[in-house]
């Protein structure tokens, strides 16, 4: 079961530098989300989507797009990299929404911008 | 606001000892939904337990359980002769209908350190 497959795992920027993380999931879930994780913040939410064509934006948007043209997959964009988006980015899916049904987290994208 | 408070950073504790991971929250609804994940040094986030508002009753896994209190907006976790292998961060996380219950808010976490 592959569950949520996230690449990179581990990648290093430049300022200014776009880039897209990649996020698919094999369970048929409606649900899908994007997290960073920083020291002494726990997960804030970035972007989510509750189905295919459907996006919102969660706590911290700025300076990350995402699109959904499929249930598989939920790709994050950082369009111009910054210092400030040095994290550890999740993605995450669930059968019903996130906030009702438990979610199914990636392994992680390790994420250094210089 | 939706609020998830976990006051306590890091806890160690020796092994077999039982220990207790607070999360308090703030919401200003009545219907809301309560989560603990653990994520372990290895990295990855793992589910433990939702907990509907309307159900109080408290619950019990092998060594964890739960202490669901509304009238303290308390949603407790506690460890019964912890072990090495419950080394972990762990976060508590809320929903509730402002958000169409889509946006979960999570807590800063708490680090676990389970010595031998």
């Amino acid at each position: 079961n592959a569950g949520v497959t996230q690449t990179p795992k581990f990648q290093v920027l430049k300022t200014g530098q776009s880039m897209t993380l990649q996020c698919a999931q094999d369970m048929n879930h409606e649900y899908m989300s994007w997290y960073r994780q920083d020291p002494g913040m726990g997960l804030r939410l970035i972007h989510y989507s509750v189905g295919a064509g459907i996006t919102d934006q969660g706590e911290v948007p700025n300076g990350y797009n995402v699109s959904r043209s499929t249930t598989e997959d939920f790709p994050l964009r950082l369009l111009s990299a910054a210092p400030s988006q040095t994290s550890v980015y999740f993605c995450a899916s669930s059968l019903g929404t996130g906030g009702r049904q438990p979610q199914h987290f990636g392994d992680g994208t390790r994420l250094s911008i210089l | 606001a939706q609020k998830v408070t976990q006051a306590q950073t890091e806890i160690s504790v020796v092994e077999k000892e039982d220990v207790t991971l607070d999360c308090v929250y703030e919401t200003r609804d009545t219907t809301y939904y309560l989560f603990w994940y653990k994520q372990p040094p290895s990295g990855e986030l793992v589910f433990l337990i939702r907990r509907n508002s309307f159900d109080e009753q408290n619950e019990i896994s092998g060594r964890y359980s739960w202490n669901f209190q509304k009238s303290t907006s308390s949603f407790n976790f506690t460890i019964t002769a912890s072990q090495v292998v419950d080394s972990a961060v762990y976060f508590c996380a809320l929903s509730d209908p402002k958000t169409s219950y889509d946006k979960v808010i999570f807590g800063p976490g708490t680090s676990l350190s389970v010595i031998p």
